[in-house]
């Protein structure tokens, strides 16, 4: 079945350092792909989307590029701030049938900024 | 445009007993799907309605139940609550035939 692989965590960067979290997934045909990201005690916020090949997301200087090729979805941030430490999930919609879709999300890597 | 809301936001509950969760989706969403996050096995779908049906199950024991009314809130429910059932559960909703799903702020319940 389908599925999402995302890099272990926890990442820790000091601030204005550049970051990526690796994201691979395996699906039969062409799935959206979605980062989500959680803030301590809360849900999960929609961070970017990508919905064909080599179609970019981006969104609050976050970024990734939906790779066919290489089956991947990287986030990266140019400089991240202390603000950005959170869980990142990426996701894929797996569609069930008709309209119906059902997110399988990866394991979530933690990101800690320091100052 | 108002967000997700989710009620309660804690819940402290004993074995055996049963719990019902609510969600209202954002306005003009038709479709709210459930998704239980535990520490062990991480993001996993529940269920998924559309339309007061529901259109997809997750692999759940039929203790996890749930259902939408006509003003397209939902509600879940367990019964028999277990110490496994501890857990971080999230409500999200979308358009219904559009694949982004917008999260509430989830219910973390506690099974003692």
């Amino acid at each position: 079945g389908n599925s999402v692989t995302q890099m272990e965590g926890p990442v820790t960067l000091s601030e204005e350092a550049f970051l990526t979290i690796n994201c691979t997934y395996t699906a039969t045909g062409y799935p959206s792909l979605f980062w989500y990201v959680q803030y301590p005690g809360e849900g999960l916020q929609l961070l970017l989307k990508a919905t064909k090949a080599d179609d970019k997301g981006s969104n609050k200087g976050f970024e990734a590029t939906y790779r066919k090729e290489t089956t991947s979805f990287h986030l990266e941030k140019g400089s991240v701030q202390v603000s950005d430490s959170a869980v990142y999930f990426c996701a894929l919609s797996d569609p069930v049938r008709d309209s119906s879709y059902k997110l399988i999300f990866g394991s979530g890597t933690r990101l800690l900024v320091r100052p | 445009k108002a967000g997700v809301t989710q009620t309660p936001r804690y819940l402290i509950k004993t074995r055996g007993q049963q719990v019902t969760l609510s969600c209202s989706p954002i306005s003009g969403h038709r479709s709210v799907s459930w998704y239980q996050q535990t520490p062990g096995q991480g993001l996993q779908f529940l269920f998924e309605y559309f339309s007061e049906t529901q259109r997809n199950k997750g692999n759940f024991p039929g203790r996890f139940s749930g259902r939408q009314f006509s003003n397209s809130r939902s509600e879940m429910n367990v019964s028999t609550l277990e110490l496994g059932d501890s857990a971080l559960y999230l409500c999200a909703s979308s358009t219904g035939d559009q694949e982004t799903q917008y999260f509430g702020p989830g219910t973390r319940l506690l099974v003692l």
